[in-house]
């Protein structure tokens, strides 16, 4: 079955670094994109970018573009967030999530149909 | 950025009636259209995507419709495990959710 595990609660102080990863079991890692949505406390849900296991692209939302990196390891089947230049309001809740299918020939996207179970991020000095 | 606006904020509906949920953008996006669920403490759970196609494993009751600007999720018979939040997202341009509905008990 289709899992993403992600990697345990962090908390950082402000300027700060944080990389949360998402390991992908039960399908093809490279025929898929994985995206990252988080949540803040009592918040509804932001996109924050999308990237191909396929061949590492990347899609960032704007107002993140500055200090987001996602990563892919396909050895591992893992995917990665970075977010660095930690400020209070990026305390949220950080999630992966499989979108964006893509065969030898067409992509398709059918929503995000599979989620890790999210990994709290709390900045606080 | 396409802006997605649910209506309305919360909904207080009694089980076994009908639930009507509606979601509009800020621009067409055809029928790029999904939506979830989400209980507290989990992850959201995909319902819909393309506007009226049923995830895998979604019960019937759950149905999607509209294109371009207007969206409507309805729940034909509210069950005692489908309060909830609910949130639409298109993915015609890029990725926004909307802001949520709130789905309660009457």
């Amino acid at each position: 079955q289709v899992q993403l595990v992600q990697s345990g609660a962090e908390v950082k102080k402000p300027g700060a670094s944080v990389k949360v990863s998402c390991k992908a079991s039960g399908y093809t890692f490279t025929s898929y994109g994985i995206s990252w949505v988080r949540q803040a406390p009592g918040q509804g849900l932001e996109w924050m970018g999308w990237i191909s296991a396929y061949n590492g692209n990347t899609n960032y939302a704007q107002k993140l573009q500055d200090r987001v990196t996602m990563t892919t390891d396909t050895s591992t089947s893992t995917a990665y967030m970075e977010l660095r230049s930690l400020r209070s309001d990026d305390t949220a809740v950080y999630y992966c999530a499989r979108n964006l299918y893509c065969s030898s020939t067409s992509c398709y996207e059918n929503g995000f149909d599979y989620w890790g179970q999210g990994t709290l991020v709390t900045v606080s000095s | 950025e396409i802006v997605m606006t649910q209506s309305p904020a919360t909904l207080s509906v009694s089980p076994g009636e009908r639930a009507t949920l509606s979601c509009r953008a800020s621009q067409s996006v055809s029928s790029n259209l999904a939506w979830y669920q989400q209980k507290p403490g989990q992850a959201p759970r995909l319902l819909i995507y393309g506007a009226s196609t049923r995830a895998t494993g979604i019960p019937a009751r759950f149905s999607g419709s509209g294109s371009g600007t207007e969206f409507t999720l309805t729940i034909s018979s509210l069950q005692s495990e489908d309060f909830a939040v609910y949130y639409c997202q298109q993915y015609n341009k890029g990725y926004t959710f909307g802001q949520g509905t709130k789905l309660e008990i009457k």
